[in-house]
């Protein structure tokens, strides 16, 4: 079947405005995980969700940060009021259950101006 | 929180090489992932791997838990295998997953 999916690829923005990502996780996947990579460095974690369960979101680096999951669809991360350091690309994965292999999306490349 | 750390941070190979990758963790894991990152960006899931050994083609891994250590072997490179290599853990009691800083390897034809 189709894998991760996430839109956009792309996105810049002015500093102060909001933006949301979007992730499509692979169908069936009750875990998924949003991580973020600055330019030339590792991942970050950012937040999990695992079914109905409350989100480990111990990762968002501050308040303007947030993130919602529908069941074990769709999941959204939300930056308000975009600051430079935010720039990077935002990675989404999917895993069949807590304990699974990974499956990543292209990640969305955001610019912040 | 578990502490993630890879070796060599570079390495440059001429093709058809072998090498081998290490990622040492300060925690015990029950779960360890190694992972490639191409140059287009895109990471591919290479091993699930707790412990023990599994091979898939020219790529193996090794992970021996109670010393707190995982290895990937590369056979004979490909230009292909170019990319970042990344292994990850989670911290104990959680699935926030920690990734390494990578080893960043380049073949050569």
């Amino acid at each position: 079947g189709a894998g991760v999916s996430q839109s956009p690829s792309n996105k810049v923005t002015e500093k102060g405005k909001d933006v949301e990502l979007r992730c499509d996780p692979i169908s069936g996947h009750t875990a998924l995980y949003w991580y973020r990579q600055r330019l030339g460095q590792g991942l970050e974690f950012l937040i999990y969700f695992q079914g109905n369960s409350a989100p480990d979101k111990s990762g968002l680096p501050s308040d303007r940060f947030s993130a919602e999951r529908t069941g074990e669809s769709v999941s959204t991360l939300t930056i308000q009021r975009t600051q430079q350091e935010d720039s990077a690309v935002y990675l989404c994965a999917s895993s069949r259950d807590s304990q699974g292999t990974q499956y990543f999306g292209p990640g969305t490349r955001l610019l912040v101006l | 929180g578990i502490q993630v750390e890879q070796s060599p941070p570079d390495l440059i190979l001429q093709e058809g090489a072998n090498s081998t990758l290490r990622c040492n963790f300060s925690d015990s894991v029950n779960n360890l992932q190694w992972f490639h990152q191409n140059p287009w960006g895109q990471l591919i899931n290479l091993f699930y791997i707790p412990s023990g050994t599994k091979q898939n083609g020219r790529l193996s891994a090794t992970t021996v838990a109670t010393e707190r250590y995982s290895l990937l072997y590369i056979s004979s490179s490909q230009t292909t295998d170019s990319g970042v290599y990344f292994c990850a853990a989670p911290t104990s009691g959680t699935y926030k997953y920690i990734f390494g800083t990578g080893t960043r390897l380049k073949v050569l034809a």
